[in-house]
């Protein structure tokens, strides 16, 4: 089946050093999501980068497509993105959007 | 903008039961879907639907039956509640198969 494989599991940072998770994927994506949740949460879309980069706020995402992988950027860490950040997938042909497993991040002060 | 509202927002059965969640959308949104997540872990498709009265099964259909009865809502139901079932059920709709999705608050179910 398709495979989202997220890294690291967990990350954990000082308030304002930067964090990089990666996503990669085993089939060619027609969309590619990043999530957040925070612990008891729902997931509220972050970025929708099937491919490029984009930016919003202290967040990019580079997604290349070739190469079945994407990242998500976040730079000078606050307390308040601690939580868990997804990446979701859809490969081509289909509907069936797949998620990674998350990444755990704490923010510590 | 629109919002997607789930009910109820907890949800508790005896084991054997049949229990109905519910899921409405105002984004006028064609897709919909339902997913499963377990404590700590990451969402799985159980089903979804890409226009009215449409179905297709996700990876984790087996338990659940589904229901589009018109575009902005979207029904799941357990048809026979287990205890490893207890999980929080998210919806989402998306405006077609490949575009941006969004999440509803979801319902977090408990099987005594």
């Amino acid at each position: 089946g398709q495979q989202v494989q997220q890294s690291p599991a967990s990350l954990v940072l000082q308030e304002g050093e930067n964090a990089e998770l990666q996503c990669n994927f085993s089939s060619t994506a027609t969309r590619l999501q990043w999530f957040y949740q925070r612990p008891g949460g729902s997931l509220v879309s972050l970025l929708y980068n099937p491919s490029g980069t984009k930016h919003t706020g202290r967040l990019t995402s580079t997604t290349v497509t070739k190469e079945r992988r994407s990242s998500l950027h976040i730079s000078s860490s606050q307390t308040t993105d601690s939580g868990t950040y997804f990446c979701a997938m859809e490969p081509a042909g289909g509907y069936k959007v797949v998620f990674g497993s998350g990444t755990r991040l704490l923010v510590s002060p | 903008g629109g919002i997607i509202t789930q009910t109820p927002k907890f949800l508790i059965g005896q084991e054997g039961q049949k229990l109905t969640l519910k899921c409405q959308q105002n984004f006028n949104h064609d897709t919909m879907y339902w997913y499963r997540q377990d404590s700590g872990k990451g969402l799985r498709l159980i089903y979804y639907s890409i226009t009215e009265n449409d179905l297709q099964k996700g990876d984790l259909s087996e338990g659940y039956d589904a229901s589009r009865e018109k575009k902005s809502s979207f029904s799941l139901t357990v048809t026979s509640a287990q205890k490893n079932e207890m999980a929080v059920f998210l919806c989402a709709s998306s405006r077609t198969g490949d575009a941006e999705q969004f999440f509803g608050p979801g319902t977090r179910l408990t099987v005594l």
